[in-house]
């Protein structure tokens, strides 16, 4: 069936310095992708997606290019903040049926000042 | 707009109880989905309900879970009689998402954690 394999964490940074999240992905056909984050406290928001290969998904600084050659959706941040202190999930959903999601085990960000 | 509503936020009770939750989606998505998050692992989902007929509940311990999405639009999910490894935090998510479309975001109610002892 469909996985998602995300760097353990936590990963611990200072402020300013840039950020890489690794995720991979199994699944038959070509599956759109995501990056969910869940503040403390919060219910998951999506950050940003990608539904095709070398497509590339983009929101608050955060991107991440769907490499179909590695099955890869890593995240990168090129300066994070103290406020971007969250769990990061990276998910996929097949381009069928009802479009459900299946999550990675998500990745803690913890940024000092 | 408003988003998903999920009461309680916290429940604790003892293994061998039942426990009930509630979710509110958002106005008009036709797809409700809960989810259970064990701490550590990502959200897995439980069910899925499209209206209130149910299109995938093939993760769904049924000997002890149950839900219903009554009308369409309010949902409950209960455990009877819960156990231990029942702790976790439960997610409701809605969609406007119909079979076949192209994929349209779940939005995430903020949980409940459930802590059985």
């Amino acid at each position: 069936g469909d996985s998602v394999t995300q760097m353990e964490g936590p990963v611990t940074l200072s402020e300013e310095a840039f950020l890489t999240i690794n995720c991979t992905y199994t699944a038959t056909g070509y599956p759109s992708l995501f990056w969910y984050v869940q503040y403390p406290g919060e219910g998951l928001q999506l950050l940003l997606k990608a539904t095709k290969a070398d497509d590339k998904g983009s929101n608050k600084g955060f991107e991440a290019t769907y490499r179909k050659e590695t099955t890869s959706f890593h995240l990168e941040k090129g300066s994070v903040q103290v406020s971007d202190s969250a769990v990061y999930f990276c998910a996929l959903s097949p381009n069928s049926g009802y479009s459900t999601l299946t999550f990675g085990k998500g990745t803690m960000l913890l940024v000092s000042p | 707009e408003a988003g998903v509503a999920q009461s309680p936020r916290y429940k604790i009770i003892e293994k061998r109880q039942s426990v009930a939750f509630w979710c509110n989606p958002i106005s008009g998505h036709a797809t409700l989905y809960w989810y259970q998050q064990i701490l550590g692992q990502g959200p897995k989902l439980l069910i899925q309900f499209q209206n209130n007929g149910v299109v995938d509940d093939s993760q769904l311990p049924k000997d002890r879970f149950s839900a219903e999405r009554l009308k369409g639009v309010d949902s409950t999910l209960k455990i009877q009689p819960a156990k231990l490894e029942d702790s976790a935090v439960y997610l409701c998510a809605s969609s406007s998402s119909m079979w076949g479309s192209s994929y349209n975001e779940q939005f995430f109610g903020p949980g409940t954690r459930l802590t059985v002892l």
